[in-house]
C-alpha cells in the first residue's frame, strides 16, 4: 500500500456541487497538507495541519474547508465547486525534512 | 517578485549531456532547501536536500549560495529517464514552517 493514499484519483463534478477529497497516510506523521497544482503556477498550499487539533489556512483557502478526522486522515472539501477549482490536488505529509505526496486527485468542475 | 523562481524551460538536451538548473528565492530567512522531481501527471518526489556545503548524489549535485539566494542542480551524463519537471522547494521555518514550491523546470533528454 502507498504511504499516502488519495481518493478519488479522478473526479468530474458540476458547478455548485459539494465534493470531498480524502487522504490517508500510514507514515505516522503529524503534519499533513493539501496543495493544488495548476500549470505554470506550481504547487499552492490550501490548508495544513500539524496535529488533529491544529488546522491552519494556507495561501488559497477560500472556497475550501478541511477536516482532520484522525492523525492518519485529512480530507478536503469544496463547499460549492466552481470551474476555476479545476486542478490537480495533492495531499502530503512531512516530518519537516521533506514531503511525501499522494498520487493526486485530478478534479474537473464543469 | 515571486518567492521562488525557476526558469520554466523546457530544456531539451541530448543523452549524456550535462545540464544545470537554477532557482532563486526572495526570503533571506529561508532555512531548508530541496529539489523535487515530478513526472508528468504524477506526484512530486524528493530528489535531494540541499546543504550549505553542497552535496552530491551520483550524477546529481546540488549547491546553495545564501549570499545570492540561489540554489542550483547539476545533472551529469543525462539519461532518458531524467526527463521530468524539477521543482525547487524552499522552507522558511521562522514562521509556520512555510514551504514554497517553485513552478518547476521542464527537462527533456532526447536520444
Amino acid at each position: 500500500d502507498a504511504d499516502v493514499t488519495q481518493t478519488p484519483r479522478n473526479r468530474i463534478t458540476k458547478t455548485g456541487k459539494r465534493i470531498m477529497l480524502e487522504c490517508s497516510q500510514t507514515k505516522g506523521h503529524d503534519r499533513m497538507y493539501w496543495y493544488r497544482q495548476d500549470p505554470g503556477l506550481g504547487l499552492r498550499l490550501i490548508y495544513y495541519s500539524f496535529d488533529v487539533k491544529d488546522i491552519n489556512k494556507g495561501e488559497i483557502s477560500d472556497g475550501y474547508s478541511v477536516s482532520r478526522q484522525a492523525q492518519a486522515k485529512f480530507s478536503l472539501s469544496l463547499e460549492s465547486a466552481i470551474p476555476n477549482q479545476t486542478a490537480l490536488y495533492f495531499c502530503a505529509t512531512s516530518t519537516g525534512d521533506g514531503y511525501t505526496f499522494g498520487s493526486g486527485t485530478r478534479l474537473t468542475v464543469v | 517578485r515571486k518567492e521562488v523562481e525557476q526558469d520554466p524551460g523546457p530544456f531539451n538536451v541530448p543523452e549524456g549531456a550535462t545540464v544545470a538548473f537554477n532557482c532563486t528565492y526572495s526570503n533571506s530567512a529561508s532555512q531548508s532547501f530541496f529539489w523535487y522531481r515530478q513526472d508528468c501527471r504524477k506526484e512530486p518526489k524528493l530528489l535531494m536536500s540541499v546543504y550549505s556545503s553542497g552535496n552530491e548524489d551520483g550524477r546529481f549535485t546540488a549547491q546553495l549560495n545564501r549570499a545570492s539566494q540561489y540554489i542550483s542542480l547539476l545533472i551529469r551524463d543525462s539519461k532518458l529517464s531524467d526527463s521530468a519537471t524539477y521543482l525547487c522547494v524552499v522552507n522558511d521555518k521562522t514562521s509556520y514552517d512555510k514551504v514554497i514550491f517553485g513552478p518547476g523546470t521542464s527537462l527533456s533528454v532526447i536520444p
